[in-house]
């Protein structure tokens, strides 16, 4: 099965910092890859597909990169409203999520 | 829009069963694949099962195989998950998600509110 690593497990940055979360796969997975932010007590919400493709609706400060094993979100510049869970989910072999980065507020 | 309402959970003893639903509407139900992921409690993500838009191909995770069975009816635009010898780590909120597409291997672009069911004597 596919593993699925996220560093940082939680963080903590300033309004207006840019965040970067990545999540490495234990083998390569191309770009089928896809990030979702989740809020306290609310389900998933998708925001990057393909790696790289940002979901319709979602804010241009949240982007997505890699390929291959790497990947990496980058919210360039962090709002109050982005208080969330945010997860990497693999679709190359079945589904395998990371376990999570909470990001926070300083 | 697209909006999935999960019913069905709620308190079951171990070793016991239960049916969760999935009502779905906004989009051509039959075209698209659908899956159930679930969330423990302060835990992560994990996927459970997904079926594929016509109901053939059928997948589910190692921890949940032989004691759920994935099923839909198109014509009721519902997904079904049942789930038969519960044990307490089935405990979590339930989550119906839709697939970008027709066959199961793609992203969930829309996910339900999630049911809770709790697997406890």
């Amino acid at each position: 099965a596919i593993q699925l690593t996220q560093s940082p497990s939680s963080l903590s940055a300033s309004v207006g910092d840019r965040v970067t979360i990545t999540c490495r796969a234990s083998q390569d997975i191309i770009t089928t890859l896809a990030w979702y932010q989740q809020k306290p007590g609310k389900a998933p919400n998708l925001l990057i597909y393909d790696a790289s493709s940002l979901e319709s609706g979602v804010p241009s400060r949240f982007s997505g990169s890699g390929s291959g094993t790497d990947f990496t979100l980058t919210i360039s510049s962090l709002q109050p409203e982005d208080v969330a869970t945010y997860y990497c989910q693999q679709f190359n072999s079945y589904f395998t999520f990371g376990g999570g980065t909470k990001v926070e507020i300083k | 829009e697209v909006h999935l309402l999960e019913s069905g959970g709620g308190l079951v003893q171990p070793g016991g069963s239960l049916r969760l639903s999935c009502a779905a509407s906004g989009f051509t139900f039959s075209t698209y694949a659908m899956s159930w992921v679930r969330q423990a409690p302060g835990k992560g993500l994990e996927w459970v099962s997904s079926i594929s838009g016509g109901g053939v191909d059928t997948y589910f995770a190692d921890s949940v195989k032989g004691r759920f069975t994935i099923s839909r009816d198109n014509a009721k635009n519902t997904v079904y998950l049942e789930m038969n010898s519960l044990r307490a780590e089935d405990t979590a909120v339930y989550y119906c998600a839709k697939g970008q597409g027709y066959q199961v291997l793609s992203y969930f672009d829309y996910w339900g509110q999630g049911t809770l069911v709790t697997v406890s004597s």
